[in-house]
């Protein structure tokens, strides 16, 4: 089953702008990772943030994880039109193990 | 590094026919695979997990005699659906996990789009 929950469902923004992505679950975890998916294609890996883990930097991504409050954020900053895609956060409740895929964020960047 | 190749990418075929795809890591060897559906606008179902060498743990709910899973080697895992019906048609992923700086990190094949006609 999903544990993942993801807001917003869909976001447009213009060239730019940030876009902020939050996803949501409900046990505990070994890590959180996010995923960006063009339409009609396979997922590519974008972030692995670890539960000891609040902060994680690449390039203009920026992943934050809040155990407490079992949330994390996806931050894309200056987006571009080439960012437009689905996004998906997973969880794994241990190393090694399965992921658990969020409901995703539809991310439309407008030039 | 960490590619995953999927084949075909598009499957047309008719209902009672059997389909196998293949999901080939090709620049590392692959611990873990897994097999995963989706339908449009949706999010990913994990049908299945395999391990080389060992029978494949399914998802409850995924028919193990219709959605057959071999992994046969350290780079290579088939799904077969067997006798396909149009509520088949899906688009199937797979992931390799071993690759790369952690081997929690999946890394997802292209996809295949099978439609049943």
């Amino acid at each position: 089953s999903q544990q993942g929950e993801e807001d917003p469902q869909a976001l447009s923004i213009q060239e730019g702008e940030n876009a902020t992505m939050n996803c949501s679950y409900k046990t505990s975890i070994n890590n959180l990772q996010w995923y960006r998916q063009n339409s009609g294609r396979g997922l590519v890996h974008l972030i692995l943030i670890r539960s000891n883990e609040r902060e994680k930097h690449s390039g203009r991504l920026r992943v934050t994880l809040d155990t407490s409050k079992k949330s994390s954020s996806l931050l894309i900053t200056a987006s571009r039109a080439a960012d437009t895609a689905s996004y998906f956060c997973a969880t794994g409740r241990s190393s090694g193990s399965r992921l658990t895929f969020g409901e995703g964020t539809q991310l439309t960047v407008n030039p | 590094g960490a590619v995953v190749s999927q084949h075909p990418s598009r499957v047309i075929c008719k209902s009672g026919t059997s389909v196998k795809i293949e999901c080939r890591s090709l620049d590392f060897q692959a611990t873990t695979m897994f097999w995963y559906r989706q339908f449009p606008k949706q999010s990913l179902m994990l049908m299945a997990t395999s391990n080389e060498g060992s029978k494949a743990t399914y998802e409850q709910g995924v028919e193990k005699d219709k959605f057959l899973i071999n992994h046969a080697s350290l780079t290579l895992s088939t799904l077969t659906v067997t006798s396909a019906h149009p509520e088949d048609s899906s688009f199937y992923i797979c992931s390799a996990a071993g690759g790369g700086a952690s081997t929690d990190t999946q890394y997802f094949g292209p996809g295949t789009r099978l439609t049943v006609l």
